[in-house]
């Protein structure tokens, strides 16, 4: 089935360990990005990346690092995890890069994250 | 700041119509569009307005007003499945999408 894959599903992590959060495309999609979602507010961009070899800062990048070696594959890693990262993670993907008007994002089904 | 409004939560009946509102003040504008959320699933796309005036898709409309900073997504006949959340995003004039909170639609029997 054509999509994003996550993983994993849930983790729970205790504070400073360091986490890698798995984010694989099928769709051949030239723009990625995560997201996290926090109870009461709007999904926040984290990182993003246009092609591969790219990247760029979200409105939350702290604490956070992506790698895009390659079309398919974008993991978001916590380098040393606080409370504060505890949140719900979504990896999106678009045929049209962020600078394109009408980009319409494909999600994946998310990474619920808990840090102790 | 940039803002999307929406409501928090809002209950209607099956077979009814409802109609979610979102306003928005961003900094330019390329573009609004609209997802639904189910519980504990990831959000899909339903609609995409960059021009005013009212776009039609099976039971679900938007409308988009930019001089208004307005939008609304009308939901006809109902049903239970519809439960969910909608959520409200803009692209902003550096075509960041800033996204509002979300409003939770319950539908009741």
């Amino acid at each position: 089935i054509a999509g994003i894959t996550q993983a994993p599903t849930s983790q729970i992590l205790a504070a400073g360990r360091r986490m890698t959060l798995r984010c694989t495309q099928d769709m051949r999609h030239n723009a990625m990005y995560w997201y996290r979602q926090d109870l009461g507010l709007g999904l926040r961009l984290i990182h993003y990346s246009n092609t591969a070899g790219t990247t760029g800062k979200g409105e939350v990048p702290d604490g956070y690092s992506v790698s895009r070696a390659n079309t398919d594959d974008f993991p978001l890693t916590l380098a040393s995890a606080v409370p504060s990262q505890t949140s719900v993670y979504f990896c999106a993907s678009s045929d049209l890069g962020a600078g394109s008007g009408a980009n319409v994002l494909t999600f994946g089904a998310g990474s619920r994250l808990t840090v102790l | 700041g940039q803002n999307i409004d929406q409501p928090t939560e809002m209950t209607a009946t099956e077979g009814a119509i409802v109609q979610i509102n979102c306003t928005y003040q961003t900094s330019g504008f390329n573009g609004l569009f609209w997802y639904q959320q189910h519980a504990g699933e990831a959000p899909t796309f339903l609609s995409y307005n960059v021009l005013d005036g009212l776009e039609e898709k099976g039971r679900f409309s938007s409308f988009l007003s930019r001089s208004k900073g307005y939008s609304y997504l009308l939901l006809k006949e109902l049903q239970m499945k519809d439960s969910a959340s909608y959520l409200c995003a803009v692209k902003d004039s550096n075509y960041q999408l800033i996204w509002g909170a979300g409003t939770k639609l319950i539908i009741k029997p």
